[in-house]
């Protein structure tokens, strides 16, 4: 089993839509979970991270964590075409290794 | 504050030969990590160094090697290059040891023929 899970797409909405973005995680040591968007061609660029259960927002994206449950979400509400990219869910236990989803590529139709 | 810089770009090898790729973290970051990336796996960490010292690695064989400068820059190796290693290979820095987040280049993509 991966430490990390996530559906890789590819999720196609209208401009407007809102979107949710999912991980699973198995290891009940993670602490710190962040959301990268890459990009085609491009390296990942840090969009939000958490620490602990509950809700984080920032502008129009909404990380959710429920530890319980071992479930990261990423909202994104009022989808924009500049969004489309592929997102990746990160996480980490204490230490510095990081592990990742796979990616969900994301395409907003204007 | 500048980003994290990566060099080169883009290259391309032919299968036997070896590549070294260049990073250079976020000013007094002193973690680096690298990372494969491919459309099949996603992606994979490869490993990471603190004040010059490896501290995690991945499940990669010993063709690939890094190291990692006084000044925190970095650079990983791979000798006898195969098809399979053409990647975007992807180098993250972090503060310090324990960090909650880390920032990434803009990758190197390497094409092995």
């Amino acid at each position: 089993q991966k430490e990390v899970e996530q559906d890789p797409g590819p999720l196609s909405v209208p401009e407007g839509a809102i979107v949710s973005l999912n991980c699973t995680y198995s290891n009940s040591a993670f602490q710190y979970f962040m959301w990268y968007r890459q990009y085609s061609r491009k390296g990942p660029e840090l969009l939000m991270y958490t620490y602990s259960s509950g809700n984080k927002e920032d502008g129009r994206f909404t990380a959710q964590v429920d530890k319980s449950s071992k479930y990261i979400s990423l909202f994104i509400r009022d989808s924009q075409p500049s969004d489309s990219a592929t997102y990746l869910c990160a996480m980490k236990a204490s230490g510095n290794q990081f592990y990742f989803g796979t990616g969900t590529s994301l395409t907003v139709i204007p | 504050k500048a980003g994290v810089t990566q060099t080169p770009r883009y290259l391309i090898k032919t299968r036997g030969q070896q590549v070294t790729l260049s990073c250079s973290p976020i000013s007094g970051h002193r973690s680096v990590s690298w990372y494969q990336q491919t459309p099949g796996q996603g992606l994979q960490f490869l490993f990471e160094y603190f004040s010059e010292t490896q501290r995690n690695k991945g499940n990669f064989p010993g063709r690939f090697s890094g190291r990692q400068f006084s000044n925190s820059r970095s650079e990983m190796n791979v000798s006898t290059l195969e098809l399979g290693d053409s990647a975007l290979y992807l180098c993250a820095s972090s503060l310090g040891a324990d960090q909650e987040t880390q920032y990434f280049g803009p990758g190197t993509r390497l094409l092995v023929l």
